[in-house]
């Protein structure tokens, strides 16, 4: 089945540092991949996604790659903010005949001022 | 659009008893899943609708749960005989086909269980 893998967190940077979160996956046929992001106290939303290999989801400063070769889709951005301090989830979309989504166990950020 | 609402937002039952929680979707959503979720983890697919129809349940998921969309709109999760182990958040999100499987979450139902 599919399944992803996450960095583990939490990550802990200063306002304005670079991030990177690294997601890998194993998946059946083409997915969708999707990051979601999930405030304190708040549900999962969409924080962005690609649909097909080299799109490049972006969304809030956060960008994602699809890349098949290596199996990745890193989420980036170049200056966090403190109001960016979540917990990051990876996903693939049903793919290979399945209805089922797949989620990484999430990532932590912490920005401090 | 008022997104996708779940009630209750937090059940505290004792073990044995059977709960029931509902979710209402994103009005003209046809897609709808049921997900567990623990502490540190991400969602833990449970089953998925399209429509009325309940077209896939996790191998996972125990014959105490048991979910329902009678008309294709909101939807129901029941646990019976609930056991500890069953205490986590339970989240509801919809999604509207063929739109690249985007789902909308809900707040989710934080179940404890004495």
């Amino acid at each position: 089945g599919n399944s992803v893998t996450q960095m583990e967190g939490p990550v802990t940077l200063s306002e304005e540092a670079f991030l990177t979160i690294n997601c890998t996956y194993t998946a059946t046929g083409y997915p969708s991949l999707f990051w979601y992001v999930q405030y304190p106290g708040e549900g999962l939303q969409l924080l962005l996604k690609a649909t097909k290999a080299d799109d490049k989801g972006s969304n809030k400063g956060f960008e994602a790659t699809y890349r098949k070769e290596t199996t990745s889709f890193h989420l980036e951005k170049g200056s966090v903010q403190v109001s960016d301090s979540a917990v990051y989830f990876c996903a693939l979309g049903p793919s290979g005949g399945s209805y089922i989504p797949t989620f990484g166990r999430g990532t932590s950020l912490i920005v401090h001022p | 659009d008022t997104g996708v609402s779940q009630d209750p937002r937090h059940k505290i039952t004792k073990r044995g008893q059977n709960v029931t929680f509902r979710c209402d979707p994103i009005s003209e959503h046809n897609r709808l899943y049921w997900y567990r979720q623990t502490l540190g983890q991400g969602p833990e697919f449970l089953t998925y609708f399209q429509n009325e129809a309940q077209l896939e349940k996790s191998r996972l998921l125990s014959d105490r749960f048991s979910a329902e969309r009678p008309k294709g709109s909101f939807s129901t999760l029941e646990i019976q005989r609930t056991e500890q182990g069953d205490s986590a958040m339970y989240l509801c999100a919809s999604s509207l086909t063929p739109a690249a499987d985007t789902q909308y979450f809900g707040p989710g139902t934080r179940l404890t269980v004495l």
